[in-house]
């Protein structure tokens, strides 16, 4: 049974960066059969996908054009992790952060940490 | 991007009421559309992959159907721990995207 356990710090300041980590258990972050994602929700925006990281005898990066110039997400193999880093926040990146795993099998997200909750203050 | 549009965004329902959520999207999608519940504070939690296969563990209730532009998630019978808000989510292309939701409040 996979889980993911996210962690990460509740308040940031504008234009400084945002950091979350999901711990992996239960599979590889250099599973051939799944893609790690980190997607947030606001009321603003509902729910929105950021972007992906996947191994298929190399790492691949997608990212949402939305935040593209500003965002990082990175497998740490070590760790059997995944984080997403994102700079120059503002207060409108306010949301709940999720990571998910993207299955190859189902072709939708499976499985989905807790969420982080994370305040930008001006 | 490929735009879902969910309807309705609200609904009133009774226990033991028949339900049906309307997804459309704005290009042909195959059959590439899931379904997700999400309850106040937790993640959301897939319910139905590929238009119409039930995940592991979800209760028969739940249907899906469609293909092309428009979708369907139907609950059978409504019971009490089916209010929630659902969403359609596509896979066939990057940037993933999902439609606005559609809250199942109790009448």
């Amino acid at each position: 049974q996979v889980q993911l356990q996210q962690s990460g710090p509740g308040l940031v300041k504008s234009s400084q960066s945002l950091s979350v980590t999901c711990a992996i258990s239960g599979d590889s972050v250099s599973s051939n059969n799944a893609a790690w994602n980190w997607i947030r929700q606001s009321p603003s925006r509902g729910l929105e996908w950021l972007g992906r990281t996947y191994y298929r005898s190399e790492w691949y990066y997608d990212y949402a054009a939305s935040v593209r110039s500003r965002i990082t997400i990175n497998p740490d193999t070590s760790k059997n992790q995944v984080s997403l880093r994102l700079n120059s926040v503002t207060p409108e990146d306010s949301a709940v952060y999720y990571c998910a795993i993207y299955s190859s099998s189902s072709y939708a997200f499976d499985m989905w940490g807790q969420g982080t909750m994370v305040t930008v203050s001006s | 991007d490929i735009h879902l549009t969910q309807s309705p965004s609200s609904l009133s329902a009774s226990v033991g009421d028949r339900v049906t959520i309307a997804c459309r999207a704005s290009q042909d999608i195959n059959t590439y559309l899931n379904w997700y519940q999400q309850k106040p504070g937790k993640a959301p939690n897939l319910l139905i992959y590929a238009a119409s296969s039930l995940q592991s563990g979800v209760p028969s209730r739940f249907t899906g159907s469609g293909s092309g532009t428009g979708f369907t998630l139907t609950i059978s019978s409504l019971r009490p721990e089916d209010f929630a808000t659902y969403y359609c989510q596509q896979s066939y292309s990057t940037p993933r995207t999902f439609g606005g939701g559609t809250k199942v409040e109790i009448k």
